[in-house]
């Protein structure tokens, strides 16, 4: 199974600052069709995961452009800019290249 | 607006079963995949079972493969999953989710709220 590999765990942040969130794969999530399934949810304390960023860098519907995502191969990043109380909670990356897809840890983002 | 709306949850003993229901709206349900994904208590996300539009390709993690089976009735936009030999380390809330795809491998777009499932006896 392809690991996935968040840091960090934990993220303490100031309202209007800027963070990154690593996400790291044990293996190439390049797929024989050329594209890369990498995801980014958010999971906010109390609900549902909720879809953020899909195949590395397109933001979903209604997502802010304070998200940004980035990266290839095995090496992914999620960046936040400009912090606001509703960011709060569980990222995780998820890989859908490989069966089985497979979740990162998790990066809990909180305030300093 | 996509609604996704789990039930069926509960307690049951080790060695049981337990099939839970998705009933999905706002949407056309026979054009998606749909998945089950699952998180135990304070942990992270496991995903659980992915099925095609038509039911007829379904995939699984080894962890429940044998033991759960997804299934969905598309004349009643709903979504199923019939879980077989419970363990404890099958507790977890699980989610109904919404897939896209885009040819390829698909992700979870829209969730539902979860139903909790514990497996004690």
């Amino acid at each position: 199974d392809v690991l996935m590999t968040q840091t960090p765990v934990s993220l303490p942040v100031s309202l209007g600052g800027q963070v990154s969130i690593s996400c790291r794969s044990s293996q190439s999530l390049v797929h024989s069709d050329g594209n890369t399934y990498l995801h980014w949810y958010l999971q906010k304390p109390g609900q549902s995961p909720q879809l953020l960023i899909y195949r590395v860098s397109n933001r979903f519907s209604g997502v802010p452009d304070r998200f940004s995502g980035s990266g290839s191969g095995t090496d992914f990043t999620l960046k936040i800019s400009r912090v606001e109380p509703e960011d709060l909670g569980v990222y995780y990356c998820l890989q859908s290249t490989h069966f089985p897809w497979t979740f990162g840890g998790g990066t809990k983002l909180e305030l300093k | 607006e996509v609604q996704l709306v789990e039930s069926g949850g509960g307690l049951v003993q080790p060695g049981r079963s337990l099939k839970l229901s998705c009933a999905a709206s706002g949407f056309t349900f026979s054009n998606y995949y749909m998945a089950w994904v699952r998180q135990a208590p304070k942990k992270g996300l496991e995903w659980v079972a992915t099925i095609s539009t038509s039911g007829s390709r379904t995939y699984y993690p080894d962890s429940v493969k044998g033991r759960f089976t997804i299934s969905r009735d598309n004349a009643k936009s709903s979504l199923y999953l019939q879980m077989n030999s419970l363990k404890s380390e099958d507790t977890a809330t699980y989610y109904c989710a919404r897939q896209i795809n885009y040819g390829g491998p698909g992700w979870f777009a829209y969730w539902g709220q979860g139903t909790l499932v514990t497996v004690s006896s």
